[in-house]
């Protein structure tokens, strides 16, 4: 597998269910990124992990809690989410760099429904 | 407000023709870059422009750089329905993250 893998690529759940989002790079990037898209909205940047340590968090609600094993994998979990909280979620990879815009990787996203 | 604004939100054209996306804010950025996102799929990486007033070009694709690295364009010339799908700009604000336009979402009919 090339690039950025997302699984699963849909999911269906209630407010008191527990799940995970899983994304893995295949690309030898240091960074990995947690995005949230919804209509009509930019895309909002939810978690930055860089060589596998949380360098940013967007005041994200507890209710999701991001998880990054090594460089190559990051994890999502969601617990007692909200109806809003209905997304395209993607997953991104760059080669972090001190200067200059870092050029993002995205995977194909994960479509979350809670109902 | 948006840090930056895309304009028009939606736009429906026929093939053949030649349409031109905005990117624009008052702020200025270090460079700017453009995605393709297609149905389905995440967005990839269309050019980054870092100098005021640069051009480049993509095939139909002219992309430009304002001069006070406040605002960018993307010119699409012979528009195809491969071209249809929501194009991006996002900028880096001095001393920040890569931040995200709303979008163009292009659609280009047969």
């Amino acid at each position: 597998e090339t690039g950025v893998t997302q699984t699963p690529r849909h999911l269906v759940m209630g407010m008191t269910n527990k799940k995970s989002l899983k994304c893995e790079q295949h690309l030898g990037h240091n960074a990995m990124y947690w995005y949230k898209q919804s209509a009509k909205k930019p895309l909002e940047l939810m978690f930055v992990y860089n060589f596998k340590e949380q360098t940013e968090n967007n005041s994200v609600p507890s209710r999701f809690s991001p998880e990054c094993p090594n460089s190559s994998h990051l994890f999502l979990h969601l617990h007692t989410l909200q109806p809003e909280d209905s997304a395209l979620y993607l997953c991104a990879s760059s080669q972090e760099r001190f200067s200059g815009a870092n050029v993002l990787t995205f995977g194909a996203g994960s479509r979350l429904t809670v109902l | 407000t948006q840090l930056l604004e895309q304009s028009p939100q939606f736009l429906s054209i026929q093939e053949g023709e030649n349409l031109t996306v905005y990117c624009n804010s008052s702020s200025v950025f270090s460079s700017l870059q453009w995605y393709r996102q297609e149905p389905g799929e995440g967005p990839v990486l269309l050019v980054t422009v870092v100098t005021g007033g640069e051009v480049k070009k993509l095939k139909r694709l002219t992309f430009q750089f304002g001069d006070a690295r406040k605002d960018s364009s993307l010119h699409i010339t012979a528009a195809q329905p491969g071209d249809t799908g929501l194009y991006l700009c996002a900028g880096v604000p001095s001393g920040s993250r890569l931040t995200f336009g709303e979008g163009t979402q292009l659609t280009v009919n047969p």
